[in-house]
This record gives structure tokens, C-alpha cells and sequence, in this order.
């Protein structure tokens, strides 16, 4: 079974540049996350998609960032624009089912560095 | 307010030893509690979880334990090996709808496992 796959997996911008990443979730898998993990912290979640609808973004910087997963499948997130401190990894993770529990599944994340 | 707290940040084991990571928690409404491991440019994957409902859980040479009254869990390794070196992180979720919650994972920081052949 493929895992969750990131592109690109490394990205550097200048302050106020835009820039998007994209995450192809495990097949059949209904539930979708991204996260930022900055340098010496633990993942941030920013927001889960159940199918092709938001369940949480309360953690997301609505002002610059944007989310989006076209028919319940893949899954792109936008910075626009960046800031120095958006420097960080940002991971995607899926999960099969729409219940609580149950493993998520993290692909290998997008390392963005902004100059 | 970080509520998934793990305060050591890096520890090293000798290969054929007993690893202990710690981690705490503030939130006594935390029902479930699970461990990542990551490697390197790699994403997490999970390792074990516990619910609030029991003390231990155990899963070959790993066993995470909890202690709801301290509000404290243990992941425990062994016997330790080179290959378990990596950063592990402890994550804990709220019941689903309590204050909002749609029961997603709070991590910690992560500690960094070292196990020296």
C-alpha cells in the first residue's frame, strides 16, 4: 500500500512570496490533516478535512494561509504571503474513516524555508 | 500554554537497556494518548496509544503506561536497540465535542532517543 506522498519536499521563498503544497492522501482514506512542525516543536495541526469538507481550522491563519481538498482525495495548502516565521516542516497525515480514532498516517512533509 | 508537556529533550540509552521517555499533561479531560516515533526526514508513525480507561499498555518491547492521578505517561523500551533511535513524541486527544474538540492530536515537543551499540 503507497503511503501519504508530499510535493515538493523542499521549498525556499522570500518574505511575501506565495507558495503551495500538495498531498496525495492514502487511497481511501476519508480523513485528511496538515500540520506545521517548526524546529523543536511538535506538529501543529492547522486543518482537517473529513472527505472534502473542514471539520477544524480553528488553528489556521486564515489571513495568509488556505486549504483545499477537491473531491475528497488530494489535498493542496497555500501560504500567501509568506512570513519568516511560516519557516517550518508542514506534514500531511491521513486517516481512514471519519471516527476519532485511528492511526494517521504522516507522509515524509514539505520543508519550507522563507528568506 | 502547552498542554502535552515533555521536558527532556534528548536521552541516551545503551543498547540492551531499559528506555524511559515521560511525558505530562495538564488537561485532566485527555481520554486518549498515543506515541510517534520520527526519524529524519521522515514524518511520524505511530507507535502505541493507551486509553484513559486503562494503566498499561504493552505492544513486544514497547509499553506505555499512564498515571491519570499525576497526570503522566511513560513509554517504556526493551530491551533498547540502535534502530530505535530516533525523536519521539507524545500526543493526547479530548473527547470528541468537549469544548469544541473534534478530538485531534496535541503533541509535545518530542525527546531524542539515542541508543549507543
Amino acid at each position: 500500500e503507497a503511503g501519504v506522498a508530499q510535493s515538493p519536499r523542499y521549498k525556499i521563498i522570500e518574505k511575501r512570496q506565495s507558495v503551495a503544497f500538495w498531498c496525495n492522501p492514502i487511497s481511501g482514506h476519508a480523513t485528511l490533516y496538515w500540520y506545521q512542525q517548526i524546529l523543536g516543536q511538535g506538529p501543529k495541526l492547522l486543518i482537517q478535512f473529513q472527505n472534502n469538507g473542514v471539520v477544524d481550522d480553528s488553528q489556521l491563519p486564515k489571513d495568509r494561509f488556505s486549504a483545499e481538498r477537491l473531491k475528497g482525495v488530494d489535498s493542496t495548502l497555500k501560504i500567501q504571503p509568506a512570513k519568516l516565521e511560516d519557516s517550518a516542516v508542514y506534514l500531511c497525515a491521513s486517516r481512514p474513516g471519519t471516527g476519532r480514532l485511528g492511526t494517521q498516517y504522516f507522509g515524509p512533509g514539505t520543508r519550507l524555508l522563507v528568506l | 500554554d502547552q498542554q502535552v508537556k515533555q521536558n527532556s529533550p534528548s536521552l541516551s540509552v545503551q543498547e540492551g537497556r531499559i528506555s524511559i521517555l515521560n511525558c505530562d499533561y495538564t488537561n485532566s479531560m485527555f481520554d486518549y494518548f498515543l506515541w510517534y516515533k520520527k526519524y529524519p526526514a521522515e514524518g511520524p508513525t505511530f507507535l502505541i496509544s493507551i486509553s484513559s480507561i486503562k494503566d498499561k499498555n504493552e505492544d513486544g518491547r514497547f509499553t506505555v503506561f499512564l498515571n491519570k492521578s499525576a497526570k503522566h505517561l511513560s513509554l517504556h523500551i526493551v530491551p533498547s536497540q540502535p534502530g530505535d533511535s530516533a525523536v519521539y513524541f507524545c500526543a493526547a486527544s479530548l473527547p470528541l465535542n468537549y469544548g469544541g474538540s473534534q478530538g485531534n492530536l496535541i503533541f509535545g515537543k518530542g525527546t531524542k532517543l539515542s541508543v549507543k551499540p
